[in-house]
């Protein structure tokens, strides 16, 4: 089966502690994005990648890092200088082209910091 | 600041009846438009995606899209409880990436 797995569902962090987030794909996409969504707001693109060993930052990228060093992973680590980071983080892929093509999303991770 | 808006929501309609749910974009690029839908404590589920003017049918659901006045719009035809959800409006800002709206809450009654 072609899909995305994050992991995990539920992850829970004392303040301070930096934490990171799984994102697997096996579509065989080029392009994986990370978003943030907050209760009752639409998703703000944290950062997003076209290729292997290549990044950009997206809207809302402070406090957050990431890596791409496999086309399927794309890492997302959630830093101690992330202010409020209790969050639903989703991640994404797509085909890579000249336009954007449907992004197809995994299940999320829901992250709790206290 | 390129932005999205939606229809404020809820929308409540009755089982059967034709919801519509509207999307305006104030970016003139752009060229891609996406419509999602979340069920509530879930990931987005791609529902339609248009690109030229006009309209879209896919089963029960019609994508409406005018570049010219930077609008585009999801009819969903014989609304079903199952389609009680969360549309994101999502047209694409640059060649990589797209920006999403805040949401219409869809609820169809029984």
């Amino acid at each position: 089966d072609g899909g995305i797995t994050q992991s995990p569902k539920y992850l829970f962090r004392k303040e301070g502690q930096n934490v990171t987030l799984s994102c697997e794909q096996n579509l065989n996409h080029d392009a994986m994005y990370w978003y943030r969504q907050d209760p009752g707001q639409g998703l703000r693109l944290i950062y997003y990648s076209q290729i292997v060993n290549d990044f950009q930052k997206g809207d809302i990228a402070e406090g957050y890092s990431v890596s791409r060093e496999k086309k399927e992973s794309f890492p997302l680590t959630v830093t101690s200088a992330q202010k409020n980071p209790t969050a639903f983080y989703l991640c994404a892929s797509s085909i890579a082209g000249l336009a954007p093509y449907e992004q197809y999303f995994g299940p999320g991770t829901r992250l709790t910091v206290t | 600041q390129k932005e999205v808006e939606q229809n404020s929501g809820p929308l409540s309609v009755p089982e059967g009846a034709i919801a519509s749910l509207n999307c305006t974009y104030s970016d003139r690029g752009s060229q891609s438009f996406f419509w999602y839908r979340q069920y509530s404590g879930k990931s987005p589920e791609l529902i339609m995606s248009i690109y030229s003017n006009g309209d879209k049918e896919d089963g029960r659901f019609t994508a409406q899209l005018n570049k010219a006045s930077q609008y585009v719009s999801l009819l969903i035809r014989d609304s079903q409880p199952s389609d009680s959800a969360t549309y994101l409006c999502a047209p694409s800002v640059s060649y990589d990436k797209v920006i999403f709206g805040p949401g219409t809450s869809l609820s169809v009654i029984p």
